[in-house]
């Protein structure tokens, strides 16, 4: 069975810092890995995903994601955070060819500080 | 162009009584799931419909959990003699067609249910 896990339940960074948000995956055939952000009271919208091909993946808002299979990890990052960033960020693996079974991670809440 | 729409997003019931969530998916989605977040939990997939047919209940508790898409209206996920344990927030997502890795499912606000 599948599984992914995020270190650090919560992160902080100034305005304009770097974003990095840690994921790794557990999986004994290739995944597809996605993450997702949630804002407050809100679904979650997806940000990126990888499934075939090439392993730096560019998704919406300014963040990209890289695969590395030999580190079996999924790191969201982005240049310079914007107080907009702020929200909780999830990591999802499926196997199987289909996105409709994910696994997600537990989450990270991303605080942006002035 | 209304995304998935999930109802009501706040219940609150008391132990032994039933819990109805309702899941309007995007319009032209055939494909409903449901997913449950537990509290410091990631999202758990509990379900696949779909229209009339439960494709895949493999995350659905086994007992007092159901869920049906009928042919008409939306998708409902009841809860019957809901416990504390069973207080979290409810998803729904939906798609145009099986999701595959190359499509997207799209999600809802959630719906919180707290049993006191």
């Amino acid at each position: 069975a599948q599984s992914v896990t995020q270190l650090g339940s919560h992160v902080s960074v100034s305005e304009g810092a770097l974003v990095l948000l840690r994921c790794n995956y557990s999986s004994s055939v290739p995944p597809y890995l996605f993450w997702y952000v949630q804002y407050p009271n809100q679904g979650l919208q997806l940000l990126l995903k990888y499934t075939t091909g090439a392993t730096l993946v560019k998704g919406i808002n300014g963040f990209e994601a890289e695969f590395k299979k030999s580190e079996t990890s999924f790191h969201l990052t982005k240049p310079s955070a914007h107080m907009s960033d702020a929200a909780e960020y999830f990591c999802a693996v499926s196997v199987g060819g289909t996105a409709s079974k994910l696994t997600f991670g537990t989450g990270t809440r991303l605080q942006v500080t002035l | 162009n209304a995304g998935v729409m999930q109802n009501p997003r706040h219940l609150v019931r008391r132990r032994g009584q039933e819990a109805r969530l309702r899941c309007s998916p995007m319009k032209g989605h055939s494909h409903v799931y449901w997913y449950r977040q537990l509290p410091e939990e990631g999202l758990k997939f509990m379900v696949y419909l779909q229209k009339e047919n439960i494709i895949d209940e493999s995350g659905m508790p086994k007992e007092r959990f159901s869920a049906e898409f009928p042919k008409e209206g939306p998708s409902i996920l009841r809860i019957q003699q809901v416990v504390r344990g069973d207080s979290a927030a409810y998803f729904c997502a939906s798609s145009s067609y099986e999701a595959f890795a190359g499509n997207t499912i799209y999600f809802g606000e959630g719906s919180w249910l707290t049993v006191v």
